[in-house]
């Protein structure tokens, strides 16, 4: 148990359907994060959110949606995805400082949510 | 563009033997570096770290070596147990960063 949790655990959708991934922290962290994780390819950032406030977007296509309404919470929005968008989805926390890792910081993810686009 | 590299996607090795995880980085400005490891549907788990002022971090039977000159770090775990059967990936970030880079993994796969 890292204290990040993720729901659900599986998802199926199909490309006209809108569905939202759900991550919550527990650890008292102000960085929350949003990771991709395809087969065979490094951990891709896609979200960070620093006391609350988005700091980056990582190129992401609109059919993604982020929102993080308090440091413990943090949801992404999906709609209208495409096949290649399966993969699995890692939500991640961190203390963090203001706006950078702090030294010798690590982030903490949760059991991921895998997605699966027919 | 990949700042971490892990060349090596999987490795087998037989269990009290060593592991020896490879990583190499193109971004100097890098100076903290991270070790995760992840089993099959589980998020990845901080596994040890080493920061750009040391050569060399050991914590139990894992052993991180940070080569600053070649850009290159590696884990050694020894020895390896067949519950070390996963996947580890390398990252890293630099002084005003606010994530982690990640390499691909590398499966390791501890024959009994």
């Amino acid at each position: 148990e890292t204290g990040v949790t993720q729901t659900p655990r599986h998802l199926v959708m199909g490309m006209t359907n809108k569905k939202s991934l759900k991550c919550e922290q527990h650890l008292g962290h102000n960085a929350m994060y949003w990771y991709k994780q395809s087969a065979k390819k490094p951990l891709e950032l896609m979200f960070v959110y620093n006391f609350k406030e988005q700091t980056e977007n990582n190129s992401v296509p609109s059919r993604f949606s982020p929102e993080c309404p308090n440091s413990s919470h943090l949801f992404l929005h999906l709609h209208t995805l495409q096949p290649e968008d399966s993969a699995l989805y890692l939500c991640a926390s961190s203390q963090a400082g203001q706006g950078a890792l702090k030294t010798n910081e690590k982030l903490f993810f949760g059991s991921g949510t895998q997605l699966s686009v027919l | 563009d990949q700042q971490v590299k892990q060349n090596s996607p999987s490795l087998s090795v037989q269990e009290g033997r060593i592991s020896i995880l490879n990583c190499d980085y193109t971004n100097s400005m890098f100076d903290y570096f991270l070790w995760y490891k992840k089993y099959p549907a589980e998020g990845p788990t901080f596994l040890i770290s080493i920061s750009s002022i040391k050569d060399k971090n050991e914590d139990g039977r894992f052993t991180v070596f940070l080569n600053k000159s070649a850009k290159h770090l590696s884990l050694h775990i020894v020895p390896s147990q067949p519950g070390d059967s996963a996947v580890y990936f390398c990252a890293a970030s630099g002084p005003n960063d606010y994530k982690l880079s990640f390499g691909a993994g590398t499966t390791v796969t501890v024959r009994a």
